[in-house]
């Protein structure tokens, strides 16, 4: 089964809103994460990620904080745009090349104008 | 970013025939290729590690002799799908890693297939 959930199945909000996606991780042994955009129809595409020696970690809009002690990882989304609209999965697995990533289920991000 | 192809992008075939899928890594060198299967309002399932120039991993449940996986080359690894049924229908989606120098995995934009 999978080890990484999400708390919410979908997220509405309003353009120009923030919005905060959260992932909740099982497998303490993980250490990189990453979270990534999928628009209908298309691969999974890289937003940002984190590793484990660090707690929060800052793209252009977008910030991911990483809570080791309640295995919980967040994407937060600044000045929410009606293209962020898509399902968003958070994926965790072990800094080690040619280990394969364990995603959760998906959050679906719609953004209202 | 670095850039992984899929072909084909969409295939539809009847009961029974047999599919293949490629993946290529357009500007890195893919040790590692990973493919992944997608249900309708699901998320990403692992199907397999493909190693170049060894046999894949698969993941429990996933049959081997079925899904067979190839990765002759450091940018191109190749799924077939054989005897399709209608329930492989799916999207089949490969990732790349271990380019650049970091574990960062890089995804296809996935194979949509249908089979009738």
């Amino acid at each position: 089964g999978e080890s990484v959930g999400l708390h919410l199945p979908t997220l509405s909000v309003q353009e120009g809103d923030n919005s905060i996606i959260n992932c909740a991780y099982s497998n303490s042994a993980s250490d990189y994460f990453i979270w990534y955009k999928q628009e209908s129809g298309k691969g999974p595409q890289f937003i940002i990620d984190i590793r484990s020696n660090m707690d929060k970690r800052q793209g252009q809009r977008v910030t991911v904080l990483l809570n080791k002690t309640v295995k919980h990882l967040s994407l937060q989304i600044a000045a929410t745009q009606p293209g962020d609209s898509a399902v968003y999965f958070c994926a965790e697995t072990l800094n080690q090349a040619g280990t394969a990533l364990i995603f959760g289920k998906g959050t679906t991000l719609s953004v209202s104008s | 970013g670095a850039v992984v192809s899929q072909h084909p992008s969409r295939v539809i075939c009847k009961s029974g025939t047999s599919v293949k899928i490629e993946c290529r890594s357009l500007d890195f060198q893919a040790t590692t290729m990973f493919w992944y299967r997608q249900f309708p309002k699901q998320s990403l399932m692992l199907m397999a590690t493909s190693n170049e120039g060894s046999k894949a991993t698969y993941e429990q449940g996933v049959e081997k002799d079925k899904f067979l996986i190839n990765h002759a080359s450091l940018t191109l690894s190749t799924l077939t799908v054989t005897s399709a049924h209608p329930e492989d229908s799916s999207f089949y989606i490969c990732s790349a890693g271990g380019g650049q120098g970091t574990d960062t995995q890089y995804f296809g934009p996935g194979t949509r297939l249908t089979v009738l």
